[in-house]
């Protein structure tokens, strides 16, 4: 079955810093892996996705997630971290296997951004 | 494109009580995902449709929940009677094959 997880509740950072958000995964074959993002009383949004090609992902607001298959990682990362992106982040994972179309949520990180 | 639409957005009943929850997904997208959301138990994945059709209804929690989709941009989740553990935020989501989803804005439901 496939699952991911996300090891941090809460991620604090100062802002200029650079930021990562831990996500690894399980699931057989080549995985979908997705990131989003989401501020209170809101939706989720998406951000990135990396499906095949270039381990690097790059994505919406200066975001990228580096795709390690060895580690079975997809770990969200921004050089320069601002206020603005203190929300919630989720990593999800959809199997490739014909016939099933889940995404699996992980449990959600925290991120914060301090002035 | 209008994204996602759920309605209402907004919601407080009284136990017992019916709760319909409305979806509109983007149109020519053939997925159609509800999920939950409550602080205990994370983002839950309760039942998805492809072109109309329930695929995989395991994360229903029970027979009081139920879902249909009579076409292909609308799709109601349902609560009979309603308790106060379904208090959350349901989430609906589309995409096309092997895209990404896209999330509507969520019905806040709370039941008292």
């Amino acid at each position: 079955a496939q699952s991911v997880a996300q090891p941090e509740d809460q991620v604090n950072v100062a802002e200029g810093n650079p930021l990562t958000v831990k996500c690894t995964y399980s699931v057989s074959g080549n995985p979908y892996l997705f990131w989003y993002v989401q501020y209170p009383n809101r939706g989720l949004q998406f951000l990135l996705k990396y499906i095949t090609g270039d381990n690097l992902v790059k994505g919406s607001y200066g975001f990228e997630a580096e795709f390690n298959k060895s580690q079975t990682s997809f770990h969200l990362k921004k050089p320069s971290a601002l206020v603005s992106d203190s929300a919630l982040y989720f990593c999800a994972v959809r199997g490739p296997t014909s016939g099933t179309y889940k995404y699996i949520f992980g449990t959600g990180t925290r991120l914060k951004v301090l002035a | 494109d209008a994204g996602v639409i759920q309605s209402p957005r907004h919601e407080v009943t009284e136990m017992g009580q019916e709760v319909t929850l409305r979806c509109k997904p983007i149109s020519g997208h053939d997925y159609l995902f509800w999920y939950r959301q409550t602080m205990m138990r994370g983002l839950e994945l309760l039942i998805y449709f492809n072109n109309n059709v329930p695929i995989d209804d395991s994360g229903m929690p029970e027979d009081r929940f139920s879902a249909k989709m009579p076409n292909a941009s609308f799709s109601t989740l349902k609560i009979q009677p309603s308790e106060p553990r379904d208090s959350a935020v349901y989430f609906c989501a589309s995409s096309s094959v092997g895209n990404t989803i896209y999330f509507g804005e969520g019905s806040w439901l709370t039941v008292v």
